[in-house]
């Protein structure tokens, strides 16, 4: 497509549960990324694929939350056994190679909430 | 101290005024830089790249002072439709991945 597309727009699930955010980045971009966003506050870096490099996984808040990125495209965030304080918007984004030299283009997020 | 740093404000000013934030940044190897817009419940969007001395798009520039590690971005002859949260952030090709501020929240008014 055309831009970066993130499934679901928006999530509602019972603390405890287990959910999984899609993302799929620009055609031919190399390097993917995740941040969240709480309420009134910035943007925080979960994790970063490059290519075949092995992830970036430093800003993963806790072992509940994990990532993939099957072949070299779509990726998956899943955060097992949900906490309320996981509710953020989940924001994915993508460049045609590592961010130091381009600008993300993120996609439109995905709503968590735990309730 | 934090990574980045930006007033949080919210400013307000009215139509027509020139406007500027700062934003301060502590790693001296950062490399790009940029400034980003974010709407209400939506998500950021690319505003300018910073890559050396600054940056102008009609209305708006950006410059990157090194010796102070900080950037700045100037909206002159505001309009309504710039109310918005400005969001800046810095790369480094050897960390590969975007740090940003909080942001910094405008509110033109007629």
């Amino acid at each position: 497509g055309a831009g970066v597309s993130q499934s679901p727009s928006n999530k509602v699930t019972e603390k405890g549960k287990d959910v999984e955010l899609r993302c799929d980045p620009i055609s031919g971009h190399t390097a993917l990324y995740w941040y969240r966003q709480s309420l009134g506050q910035g943007l925080e870096f979960l994790i970063y694929f490059q290519g075949n490099s092995a992830p970036d996984k430093s800003g993963l808040p806790s072992d509940r939350f994990s990532a993939e990125r099957t072949g070299g495209s779509v990726s998956t965030l899943t955060i097992q056994r949900t906490q309320q304080e996981d509710s953020a918007v989940y924001l994915c984004a993508s460049t045609p190679g590592g961010a130091g030299n381009y600008g993300y283009t993120f996609g439109s997020g995905t709503r968590l909430t735990v309730v | 101290r934090k990574e980045v740093e930006q007033d949080p404000g919210p400013f307000n000013v009215p139509e027509g005024a020139t406007v500027a934030f700062n934003c301060t940044y502590s790693n001296s190897a950062s490399q790009s830089f940029f400034w980003y817009r974010q709407d209400c419940r939506k998500e950021p969007k690319l505003l300018m790249s910073v890559y050396s001395s600054g940056n102008e798009d009609g209305r708006f520039t950006a410059q990157l002072n090194r010796a102070s590690q900080y950037i700045s971005l100037l909206i002159r002859d505001s309009k309504l439709s710039d109310s918005a949260t400005y969001l800046c952030a810095y790369g480094s090709s050897n960390t590969g991945k975007l740090i940003f501020g909080q942001g910094t929240t405008l509110q033109v008014k007629p």
